[in-house]
């Protein structure tokens, strides 16, 4: 079965401290991968990506991602956080171009509190 | 350049009642994808349109009905609306032949 598994339903860290949100996935084939994030009351927006290539992902807000096949897993991080990281993490997968199907697996999220 | 719009922000109703959650894509995209975010949730695959058509849809009973229009626009139906239905309904859009989405603020839907 698909699914994407993001064990840490919350974490809390200290502004300047660095952060790791995990994420493992379950897929036929090696889907497209996204990390998303949501603000309370807000949609979703894309941190980063990975389609294929270089399996380090550099994102915005000084996010990046590292995509391992092995462990099928595409963890989320940041070296210090700010304060205004405070906010809902999601991990999603997609279907590959062509592959016939359109649905993406979202993850649970992970909520992030940042201590001043 | 405008992102996705959705409309209503907020809307309550009744057990019963039906309601229609609007959706204009951004620029340059031709394909709706609408989902599900129950609390503390993350969103579940409602459906997706393209070309005017449903081109796939996830776990949803027939009471959850789409459409979309010429100029891409899309509206999300729910009939016989259920307490288990108040949730934010997120539409997504993008472009055929790309990955990734580009999503709306939401609407918030209360039943009671």
């Amino acid at each position: 079965a698909q699914s994407v598994t993001q064990p840490d339903i919350h974490i809390t860290v200290s502004e300047g401290a660095s952060l790791e949100l995990r994420c493992n996935y379950s897929y036929g084939a090696t889907p497209y991968l996204f990390w998303y994030v949501q603000s309370p009351g807000q949609g979703l927006q894309l941190l980063l990506k990975y389609f294929s290539g270089d399996t380090l992902v550099q994102g915005i807000k000084g996010f990046e991602a590292e995509f391992k096949r092995s462990q099928s897993s595409f963890n989320l991080r940041k070296p210090s956080v700010h304060w205004s990281d405070a906010a809902e993490y999601f991990c999603a997968v997609g279907p590959p171009l062509a592959s016939g199907t359109y649905k993406y697996i979202f993850g649970t999220g992970t909520r992030l509190k940042v201590l001043a | 350049d405008a992102g996705v719009t959705q409309s209503p922000t907020h809307l309550i109703k009744t057990r019963g009642q039906q309601v229609t959650l609007r959706c204009s894509p951004k620029s340059g995209h031709d394909t709706v994808s609408w989902y599900q975010q129950a609390l503390g949730q993350g969103p579940q695959f409602i459906f997706q349109y393209y070309e005017e058509e449903e081109r796939q849809r996830g776990n949803f009973p027939d009471r959850f009905s789409g459409h979309q229009f010429p100029n891409y626009s899309s509206e999300l139906n729910v009939n016989a609306l259920l307490l288990g239905d108040s949730a934010l309904y997120l539409c997504a859009s993008s472009l055929a032949g790309e990955g990734g989405y580009t999503f709306g603020s939401g609407t918030r839907l209360t039943v009671v």
